[in-house]
């Protein structure tokens, strides 16, 4: 199974500064075929279900507000959240859908220094 | 808009099986090339993919619960179904059904339907 590990555990940001969420897999998750990182990023809120933010591992999914962007490339990547907002307190997690079994990251909690 | 519901018991003594349904709305269930799934949630913990089923009536599941697992698509009712066998008290979750699209993320969630297993 590929291993998702995330960066930091917690985090601790002032509103309107930068949130940067690090993920890296055991191993490369770039799809020769396509050419594209097959990695997800995900919001979860307290008591609701995971919201997909980013597919491609950069590709915003329609909707999500543009302070969120997603980059990197083979096994580490980011997903940035260029100026914090009150509502963006949350737990993320990346996902990696390369290989079978799919497998998130442990999470990473965003709240509001 | 696609919209997903579990339906099914909330609690489950061990050793018995737990049995979830998802039902699909605002499309049909094969309707797209979707893989419908299952993902799991302990309190306090993160997620874990249980398995998917495909429109076609294929199915793959996690290798860590895959003696234990069946998923299983009902067209005629637009639902599918999990069942997970020989239940114990690490199986206690929020139960979360999924449709995994083209990208193959996670797009549409149900709500979640807590589970215990407890005697």
């Amino acid at each position: 199974d590929i291993v998702m590990t995330q960066s930091p555990d917690s985090l601790a940001v002032s509103l309107g500064e930068r949130a940067t969420i690090n993920c890296k897999s055991s191993q490369s998750i770039l799809n020769t075929s396509n050419k594209k990182n097959s990695l997800g990023w995900y919001q979860q809120k307290l008591g609701q279900p995971p919201k997909l933010l980013i597919y491609w591992a950069s590709t915003r999914e329609s909707g999500v507000p543009d302070r969120f962007s997603g980059s990197g490339s083979g096994t580490d990547f980011s997903l940035t959240i260029s100026t914090v907002q009150a509502e963006d307190v949350a737990v993320y997690y990346c996902h990696q859908y390369y290989s079978t079994p799919d497998t998130l990251g442990q999470g990473t909690k965003l709240e509001i220094k | 808009q696609v919209q997903l519901q579990e339906s099914g018991p909330g609690l489950v003594k061990p050793s018995q099986t737990l049995s979830l349904t998802c039902t699909v709305s605002g499309g049909s269930i094969i309707g797209g090339n979707y893989y419908w799934s299952w993902v799991r949630q302990p309190a306090g913990k993160g997620l874990e993919w249980i398995g998917h089923v495909y429109i076609s009536g294929s199915t793959n599941y996690n290798p860590s619960l895959k003696n234990r697992v069946t998923i299983s698509l009902d067209t005629s009712k637009n639902q599918f179904s999990l069942r997970l066998s020989s239940v114990t008290a690490a199986d206690t979750a929020v139960y979360y059904c999924s449709r995994c699209g083209g990208p193959p993320t996670f797009d549409y969630w149900g709500p979640g339907i807590p589970v215990t297993v407890s005697s």
